[in-house]
């Protein structure tokens, strides 16, 4: 069973526009989220949790636990915001699971 | 700088052969896991270690296997390579979830082919 749902495997916006990724996890303990982000020709890295409740190049996501949501947001898309976004969340202590993933495309 | 680096950026192997990838941390990470990753379907997780000679089952294990014998270093063995195990490889570490920062860092990837 799928712990992580990403439902869009494409994400095309234009520049300037707001960008929402989408994000639902099934997990009964209390979860820990993250977003990862995969730039061309880039290593996998994190963009941010859920426990540090930061903004990262001005991304935000907030933890729903009523919708088991984590949808990745920003108001306004660029284009070097282009990449392969990935929802992340642990499982019984160690176990790092990832969702299948959105390309998120800026268009200018 | 954390680095994870992966032996091979590009291999080429046939049917049946015993295929090795290796991967190195540096940051005296617990754990380290290794995913396989495609089109469609994300990342998956093959195995995972979260100590020396430790090692779980992830969700795709069947066909591979694992070998921790010391703390950085975390090999991934296809044990009679098939056609259906040619994807991009990703290792990756990070430190025991629970106990400290648990951000995960990622090797550059091993492009593996299987003819």
């Amino acid at each position: 069973a799928q712990r992580v749902t990403q439902p869009e495997k494409l994400l095309s916006v234009f520049k300037g526009a707001p960008v929402e990724l989408k994000c639902n996890y099934s997990y009964s303990g209390s979860p820990e989220l993250f977003w990862y982000v995969q730039y061309s020709r880039q290593r996998l890295q994190l963009l941010l949790r859920h426990i540090s409740r930061e903004s990262i190049k001005g991304f935000t996501a907030d933890l729903n636990k009523g919708e088991t949501s984590f949808h990745l947001k920003k108001p306004f898309a660029q284009e070097e915001d282009s990449a392969m976004y990935y929802c992340a969340l642990i499982e019984y202590g160690n176990k790092l699971v990832f969702g299948a993933g959105t390309i998120l495309r800026v268009k200018s | 700088d954390v680095k994870v680096t992966q032996s091979s950026r590009y291999l080429v192997k046939r049917t049946g052969e015993k295929v090795f990838l290796e991967c190195v941390q540096d940051m005296d990470h617990e754990n380290m896991f290794w995913y396989r990753q495609d089109p469609g379907l994300g990342l998956r997780l093959i195995y995972f270690s979260y100590d020396v000679k430790m090692k779980e089952k992830g969700d795709i294990p069947e066909g591979y296997s694992v070998s921790r014998e010391k703390k950085e270093r975390f090999s991934l063995i296809l044990e009679s390579a098939s056609t259906n195990q040619t994807s991009m490889y990703l290792c990756a570490s990070s430190f025991y979830f629970l106990d400290r920062d648990t951000e995960a860092f990622f090797g550059q990837g091993t492009r593996l082919t299987v003819v």
